[in-house]
């Protein structure tokens, strides 16, 4: 079936560094991916999104681009603050059309100062 | 605003208790989902609804039960609460496929 694989955590970082969190999935079909991150005491929250190959998501800094080649959508920011340690989850879309995420298992990222 | 709440936010019962886990969005979404989640951070899938009376169970079998009676609300209800039921809950809505809000989780304890 359908899934998505992350690298382990814990990420641990200094302020300023450059940040890859790797994810790779399997599906059939075209899924949509997902960055999710979830901070310390709170629910998650939409990232960024990509829906088709090719396709760049972006936001606050993160990036990731949607490589049907390699089956990845990994996870970069240039310089990272302490205010971006949280939990990062990648996720796509099932076969069926509105039926929930299937979600990696989360990659924590610790960023110091 | 548009938004999606949890109550409680926390919660610490005995064993045996029946509990329900409110969950309610201000969005108007038709699809609406359970997630229990571990103390390894893992999301697994345990209820989900596409709309007024219809709930469907996910992939991590639960012995909890859902209704979905109103659009805006999706409460989560545990007949007999066990120490296997600790963990925390996420609740979420969605309009677009793929593009979840989440609540703010409930951390529930049973002792």
């Amino acid at each position: 079936g359908d899934s998505v694989t992350q690298m382990e955590g814990p990420v641990t970082l200094s302020e300023e560094a450059f940040l890859t969190i790797n994810c790779t999935y399997t599906a059939t079909g075209y899924p949509s991916l997902f960055w999710y991150v979830q901070y310390p005491g709170e629910g998650l929250q939409l990232l960024l999104k990509a829906t088709k190959a090719d396709d760049k998501g972006s936001n606050k800094g993160f990036e990731a681009t949607y490589r049907k080649e390699t089956t990845s959508f990994h996870l970069e920011k240039g310089s990272v603050q302490v205010s971006d340690s949280a939990v990062y989850f990648c996720a796509l879309t099932r076969n069926q059309a509105g039926t929930a995420l299937i979600f990696g298992k989360g990659t924590t990222l610790s960023v110091s100062s | 605003e548009a938004d999606i709440y949890q109550t409680p936010r926390y919660l610490v019962i005995g064993t045996g208790k029946k509990i329900t886990l409110e969950c309610s969005q201000t969005m108007g979404h038709d699809k609406m989902y359970w997630y229990q989640q571990d103390p390894g951070m893992e999301l697994h899938l345990i209820h989900y609804s596409y709309g007024v009376n219809s709930t469907e169970k996910g992939d991590l079998s639960s012995e909890s039960t859902v209704s979905r009676i109103r659009t805006e609300h999706f409460p989560l209800t545990l007949e007999s609460a066990r120490p296997s039921h600790t963990s925390q809950y996420l609740c979420a809505s969605s309009e677009l496929v793929g593009e979840q809000f989440f609540g703010p989780g409930t951390r529930l304890t049973v002792l």
